[in-house]
């Protein structure tokens, strides 16, 4: 079966620290890929997606992914975080020539230290 | 508001009880998703549903029931409510990226 791996399932940064959240995806045809964040108490929210085109994707509030096709990956980035980055982050792959679903990771809860 | 709503927010109920939890979405969106979310799970697809009158299982569709007579409405219904079925219930539509609901939380004692 397909799946979407997300290897941190915990992250605890300090404030103005880097931070690189990894997704690797199973399916080797044609892929949507999408980061959303879910702030605490609060429904998911799309951060960036990529379709098609330049594979580094710039998303909201500083976030940015890079598609390497090769390797599988979407990774999210952020070079500097902030207390407000605290939250789960979800990567989640649309297969386009297989079916309409979306395929989730687990999460990875990630807690920035003031 | 153009948007997706979920009603009940917060609901608690007893064991063996029917439960319908409603999403609405005002888009007119053709795919919509009902997904639970649970510590260590993540989220988990209970049903879909690709168009008006067209629904299919997901990944853990046992003890709910869901129905779609008009594209922007999408219930979802427990029949019997199970301890196990304590969950965050999200519903979601779709049209290239996927849009949440606010959530319901839901227990059942």
């Amino acid at each position: 079966a397909q799946s979407v791996s997300q290897h941190n399932h915990h992250v605890i940064l300090s404030e103005a620290a880097s931070l690189e959240l990894g997704c690797n995806y199973s399916y080797g045809g044609t892929v949507n890929l999408f980061w959303y964040v879910q702030y605490p108490g609060q429904h998911l929210q799309l951060l960036l997606k990529y379709f098609s085109g330049d594979p580094l994707v710039k998303g909201i509030k500083g976030f940015e992914a890079e598609f390497i096709k090769s390797k599988f990956s979407f990774n999210l980035r952020k070079p500097s975080v902030q207390w407000s980055d605290t939250a789960e982050y979800f990567c989640a792959v649309i297969q386009i020539d297989s079916n309409y679903q979306l395929i989730w990771g687990a999460g990875t809860k990630l807690i920035i230290k003031p | 508001d153009a948007g997706i709503t979920q009603s009940p927010r917060y609901k608690i109920t007893e064991t063996g009880r029917q439960v319908t939890l409603m999403c609405h979405q005002t888009w007119s969106h053709s795919y919509m998703f009902w997904y639970r979310q649970d510590l260590g799970h993540g989220l988990r697809l209970i049903y879909y549903s690709a168009a008006a009158d067209i629904t299919d299982k997901g990944e853990v569709p046992d003890g709910y029931v869901v129905s779609r007579s008009k594209t922007e409405n999408f219930p979802l219904t427990l029949e019997s409510a199970t301890r196990s079925q304590t969950s965050v219930y999200f519903c979601a539509s779709r049209e290239g990226e996927q849009f949440f609901g606010p959530g319901t939380r839901l227990t059942v004692l």
